[in-house]
């Protein structure tokens, strides 16, 4: 475990389906990130949060709605998705924003929408 | 545009070959440059963070190099195992950017 949880591990939904994507950290890092990982295609990132503020949206369908209610806690909200948003789902955290921070991953959320 | 690109793409090796994975960046306004290690179906672990300064950080039997110049990192594997086989990621921080742009991977297989 790298100190960064995500649930749930696997999620499969239909199209006109609700459901969460969870991330946790207890790392004390101040900044979350979700990235997305499709098949054959490089990570991308989706949002960034600082202290709880999210800091970028990078042209993120409004079918995808990221909370923060603190910074051990990162939730993805998901509704009326389409088959190609099927993708694993990873969240990172860092110390800071401060460039020279790395980051740390958690195992990802394997999504699939039938 | 900053473009990350890692060759090989795929990689297969016996046990015990010193191998070399390469990452070139169009853009050479790094901040800092991570390899990353990603096993089938799970998340990201961090291997290596080189920052823009620096020219190499290891780890035991990991090395990795930085060229910021030239736009090139390698990571050396020495010994490999088995166990090295995943696909290895290489991820450049820009000056004026949160994001981590990563490169495609090298899927690379150890051969027992």
């Amino acid at each position: 475990e790298t100190g960064v949880t995500q649930t749930p591990r696997h999620l499969v939904m239909g199209m006109t389906n609700k459901k969460s994507l969870k991330c946790e950290q207890h790392l004390g890092h101040n900044a979350m990130y979700w990235y997305k990982q499709s098949a054959k295609k490089p990570l991308e990132l989706m949002f960034v949060y600082s202290l709880e503020e999210r800091v970028e949206n990078n042209s993120v369908p409004s079918r995808f709605s990221p909370e923060c209610p603190n910074s051990s806690h990162l939730f993805l909200h998901l509704h009326t998705l389409q088959p190609e948003d099927s993708a694993l789902y990873l969240c990172a955290s860092s110390q800071a924003l401060d460039f020279s921070y790395g980051y740390t991953f958690g195992s990802g959320t394997r999504l699939t929408v039938v | 545009k900053q473009e990350v690109t890692q060759i090989p793409a795929a990689l297969s090796v016996p046990e015990g070959e010193n191998l070399v994975l390469n990452c070139s960046f169009t853009d050479s306004a790094i901040y800092n440059l991570q390899w990353f290690r990603q096993d089938p179906g799970k998340g990201l672990t961090s291997l290596l963070l080189i920052q823009s300064s620096q020219r190499e950080q290891t780890s035991g039997r990991l090395n990795a190099s930085l060229d910021k110049s030239s736009g090139r990192s390698t990571l050396y594997i020495a010994a490999s195992q088995p166990g090295d086989s995943a696909t290895y990621l290489c991820a450049v921080r820009m000056d004026s950017s949160y994001k981590l742009i990563f490169g495609s991977g090298t899927r690379l297989l150890v051969r027992p």
